[in-house]
Order: structure tokens, then C-alpha cells, then sequence
């Protein structure tokens, strides 16, 4: 089975922490995602890597930033949590060419 | 930019009722397309895809999705929905050259009354 595994599936953080959310998949895939899901807006492309040290910047990076140091491995940092970044936090990996996506659980994030 | 559009945002249907959720992408080159569901506490699965060949995908639990390049449209229906359909549903898209990169649609909470 297929697995993509966040960290966390709950964090609560106060404003102004420093937020590390891990995700490690299984599969040697070289895409990793990162998006955040709110109801009525779907999901939104945080930032994603297609090779390690590689990434690139999706819809709504600010805020956020990266690491992908190994390829199973990839993680999403939140510089200085704000109240609006409270969310579902999704990891997702796939192969080069897009042909599928594999989710993990998700993190809920409250910051308060 | 690549956008995904989604007409509806929450569907409410009783059992054997047919579905038809809309989907709409703005993208002029070659493009895959799928429709993932994500169940209640669960996280999102792969209903079905669209790569090339027969523009009519089927998928699993009964769904299928026509591609009509010409309209743009990926189209999700199935003929007789049940209680257990009850779901969230997204469409998404990723274009050639674009490494991947899956943009998502708004998503659809589909809601069947039993």
C-alpha cells in the first residue's frame, strides 16, 4: 500500500511559533506537495519540489516555506504562525509525469 | 494561469437520483484531468482519470467523467447515487511541461438524503 504519512494529524500553535509540518512517502516519487484545504475554496497549491533541494512556489506561498533535504522527505514551515493560517494542511506525492496523487491524513492546524 | 472551476458547491440529492457535477478548466495545451473524493474523516482517493484515448473514463464505485476538449469541461456523474456517496468531491487538473503540478478545483460537497 501506497502511504504518505504527515506527522501531526492535530497541532495547536500559538501566534508567532515557528511551525514544522512533516511528510515522508514511501514510494521513491520525485513530486511532493503541499496544499492547504478550506471550505468553499478546495485545495490550494502551497509550494511543491519535483527533486530534492528543488522546489517552486504555487498559489499561496506567503507565509510558508520549504525543505526537501531528501527524497522521501518534505516539509512545510511556517515562519511566524498567524491566525489565518489555521487550517487543513495536505501532503501529497506523485510520480514525474502527474499520472496520480497519493494524499496523506492531513494536519489540522489551529493557531491561536 | 492554470484554474480549475467547479459550478457547484454543495449538492444535495436523495438516493437513486442521477448526478452530473460540473468541472471546467482553463488551460489551452494538453492536460490530464481526474476527480478525486474525499469521504467524511477520510483523506482524498483517486475516483478516476482522464489521460488520452476514450474521452469516457469510467472509474470505481460507478462514476464516470466525459472529457469534452472543446467545452473545456470534465464532467463527473453516475447514474444512481446512494447514502454512502455522501462525499466531498474535487476535481483537478495537471498540464503538460508543468512537472505534476496538480491544481485543484473548489470542490463539491455532495449530500445524499437516504
Amino acid at each position: 500500500d501506497v502511504k504518505v504519512t504527515q506527522s501531526s494529524r492535530y497541532l495547536v500553535k500559538r501566534t508567532g511559533e515557528k511551525v514544522f509540518l512533516e511528510c515522508v512517502q514511501d514510494m521513491d516519487h520525485e513530486n511532493m506537495f503541499w496544499y492547504r484545504q478550506d471550505p468553499g475554496l478546495g485545495l490550494r497549491l502551497i509550494y511543491f519540489s519535483y527533486d530534492v533541494k528543488m522546489k517552486e512556489k504555487g498559489d499561496i506561498p506567503e507565509g510558508y516555506s520549504v525543505s526537501r533535504e531528501k527524497k522521501e522527505r518534505f516539509s512545510l514551515i511556517l515562519e511566524s504562525a498567524s491566525t489565518n493560517q489555521t487550517s487543513m494542511y495536505l501532503c501529497a506525492m506523485s510520480t514525474q509525469a502527474g499520472t496520480e496523487a497519493f494524499f496523506g491524513q492531513g494536519t489540522r492546524l489551529t493557531v491561536v | 494561469a492554470q484554474s480549475v472551476s467547479q459550478h457547484n458547491h454543495h449538492v444535495i440529492l436523495s438516493e437513486a437520483a442521477s448526478l452530473e457535477l460540473g468541472c471546467n478548466y482553463s488551460y489551452g495545451g494538453t492536460v490530464n484531468l481526474f476527480w478525486y473524493v474525499q469521504y467524511p474523516g477520510q483523506h482524498l482517493q483517486l475516483l478516476l482519470k482522464y489521460f488520452s484515448g476514450d474521452p469516457l473514463v469510467k472509474g470505481i464505485k460507478g462514476f464516470e467523467a466525459e472529457f469534452i476538449k472543446s467545452k473545456f469541461s470534465f464532467n463527473l456523474r453516475k447514474p444512481s447515487v446512494q447514502w454512502s456517496d455522501t462525499a466531498e468531491y474535487f476535481c483537478a487538473v495537471n498540464a503538460e511541461n508543468q512537472g505534476g503540478k496538480l491544481i485543484f478545483g473548489q470542490g463539491t460537497e455532495l449530500s445524499v438524503k437516504p
